[in-house]
């Protein structure tokens, strides 16, 4: 495996469901984001981790719950979802942490539908 | 505050045709940087180019060129001779100095579409 790795790229879930979303680089680097891609919305930066530790909590609703056990694995636990929760979300990484210069590696998203 | 703006929601050409999507920023910064992004359908963003705000000069590679005026805080990308696989949606995007955390703000995106 390469790069930025999300799974599962697709997932249906009830509002009631309890699920967790799977992030994994395999590029060594020491910081890891979540965002959210709604339909007709800008990327909505969400959770940022660095060196394990969270350092950015972007008014993300308590329903939303990130974990990162190590600098490689970054996941989200979801709980009691809302329908408008239903979007693309995205796991990114980038080598240094509080430097502005790196660019950030995307992985391809896991399409995420709340009934 | 910081803000991207992509005026083009959507833009749809023919194949060969040449293209500008637009990007403008706000930054209280002097030090910052400009990133452009695509995604194609697969989903995953791919990285394309970062300019830092100290260094304007434009860069061509390839079938793809950059624009990056301070005086009008633009940051256009043009792709020449386009082709059916140029077609994704394209951010732009823009990072501030330093902070805790490596932040990029994007813009809505463009969405592209070139029309065999």
């Amino acid at each position: 495996e390469t790069g930025v790795t999300q799974t599962p790229r697709h997932l249906v879930m009830g509002m009631t469901n309890k699920k967790s979303l799977k992030c994994e680089q395999h590029l060594g680097h020491n910081a890891m984001y979540w965002y959210k891609q709604s339909a007709k919305k800008p990327l909505e930066l969400m959770f940022v981790y660095n060196f394990k530790e969270q350092t950015e909590n972007n008014s993300v609703p308590s329903r939303f719950s990130p974990e990162c056990p190590n600098s490689s694995h970054l996941f989200l636990h979801l709980h009691t979802l809302q329908p408008e929760d239903s979007a693309l979300y995205l796991c990114a990484s980038s080598e240094e942490p509080g430097s502005s210069y790196n660019e950030q590696f995307f992985g391809p998203g896991t399409r995420l539908t709340v009934l | 505050a910081q803000k991207v703006t992509q005026a083009q929601t959507e833009i749809s050409v023919v194949e060969k045709e040449d293209v500008t999507l637009d990007c403008v920023y706000e930054t209280r910064d002097t030090t910052y940087y400009l990133f452009w992004y695509k995604q194609p359908p697969s989903g995953e963003l791919v990285f394309l180019i970062r300019r830092n705000s100290f260094d304007e000069q434009n860069e061509i590679s390839g079938r793809y060129s950059w624009n990056f005026q301070k005086s009008t805080s633009s940051f256009n990308f043009t792709i020449t001779a386009s082709q059916v696989v140029d077609s994704a949606v394209y951010f732009c995007a823009l990072s501030e100095g330093y902070s805790s955390a490596s932040k990029i703000i994007f813009g809505s995106g463009t969405r592209l579409s070139i029309r065999p």
